[in-house]
C-alpha cells in the first residue's frame, strides 16, 4: 500500500485565496483524521470521519474551515478566505475501525502571506 | 487546556546513553496511549503504545512506563542511537482497541549525539 496520500506537499498563498487541501487514506481504512501542526499547539485534532460521515469537528477554529469526504478514498480540507494565521503543516491521518494506531500523511506545509 | 503535556520541549543525549521522555496526562478516562516518532518533513510515524491495564510495554530498544496513579507515562530509548534524533509525540485515547480521537502532546525534540 502507498500509505496516505497528501497534496499538494506544499501551499504558498496569499491572504484572502481559497485553499483546498486533498487527502487519499489507506485503503481498508474506516476512519480518517485532519490535523494541524503548530509550534505552541503541537498536533491539533481538527476534524474526523468515520465511513465517510463527519464524527467531531469540534477542533475546526472556524467557519473559513471546512471538510468533506464524499467518498472512502478522498478528502479535502478547505480554507476560505485563508489568514496568515493559518499557516501550519496539515496532516491527514487514517486507522482501521479495531486499531488505536493512526497512519499519517507527509502532511502538507502551507504558508499565508 | 493541554490534556496531553509534554513539559520538556527538547533533550539532548550522548550515543549509547538512555534516552527518556516524559508526558503527563489530565484526562482520567484515557485508557490507551502512544507514542509517536517525527522526522523533518514527514508524517509522524507510530513508534510504541501501552493499555492501562500494564505499567511497562517493551519494543526492542524501547520501553514506554505507565504510571497510573499519577498519570504519567514515559518512553525509555537505551541504547539511543543517531537515527533516533526527531521529535517525539506522546498521545492518549479514551477508547482501547478501536479507532478514536488521539489528543496529542507538544512534542519532545531528542537530539543524540556522536
Amino acid at each position: 500500500d502507498a500509505g496516505v496520500i497528501q497534496s499538494p506537499r506544499h501551499e504558498v498563498t496569499e491572504m484572502g485565496q481559497e485553499v483546498t487541501l486533498r487527502c487519499k487514506p489507506i485503503s481498508g481504512h474506516d476512519y480518517l483524521f485532519w490535523y494541524r501542526q503548530t509550534m505552541m499547539r503541537g498536533l491539533e485534532l481538527l476534524i474526523y470521519f468515520n465511513n465517510n460521515v463527519p464524527i467531531d469537528d469540534s477542533g475546526m477554529p472556524e467557519d473559513r474551515f471546512s471538510a468533506k469526504m464524499p467518498n472512502a478514498s478522498f478528502s479535502t480540507l478547505k480554507i476560505q478566505p485563508s489568514e496568515p494565521r493559518d499557516s501550519a503543516v496539515y496532516f491527514c491521518a487514517s486507522s482501521s475501525r479495531y486499531s488505536n494506531e493512526q497512519f499519517f500523511g507527509p502532511g502538507t506545509r502551507l504558508t499565508v502571506l | 487546556d493541554q490534556q496531553v503535556k509534554q513539559n520538556s520541549p527538547s533533550l539532548s543525549v550522548q550515543e549509547g546513553r538512555i534516552s527518556i521522555l516524559n508526558c503527563d496526562y489530565t484526562n482520567s478516562m484515557f485508557d490507551y496511549f502512544l507514542w509517536y516518532k517525527k522526522y523533518p518533513a514527514e508524517g509522524p510515524t507510530f513508534l510504541i503504545s501501552i493499555s492501562s491495564i500494564k505499567d511497562k510495554n517493551e519494543d526492542g530498544r524501547f520501553t514506554v512506563f505507565l504510571n497510573k496513579s499519577a498519570k504519567h507515562l514515559s518512553l525509555h530509548i537505551v541504547p539511543s542511537q543517531p537515527g533516533d534524533s526527531a521529535v517525539y509525540f506522546c498521545a492518549a485515547s479514551a477508547r482501547t482497541g478501536t479507532a478514536s480521537k488521539l489528543t496529542f502532546g507538544t512534542g519532545t525534540r531528542l537530539q543524540v549525539t556522536l
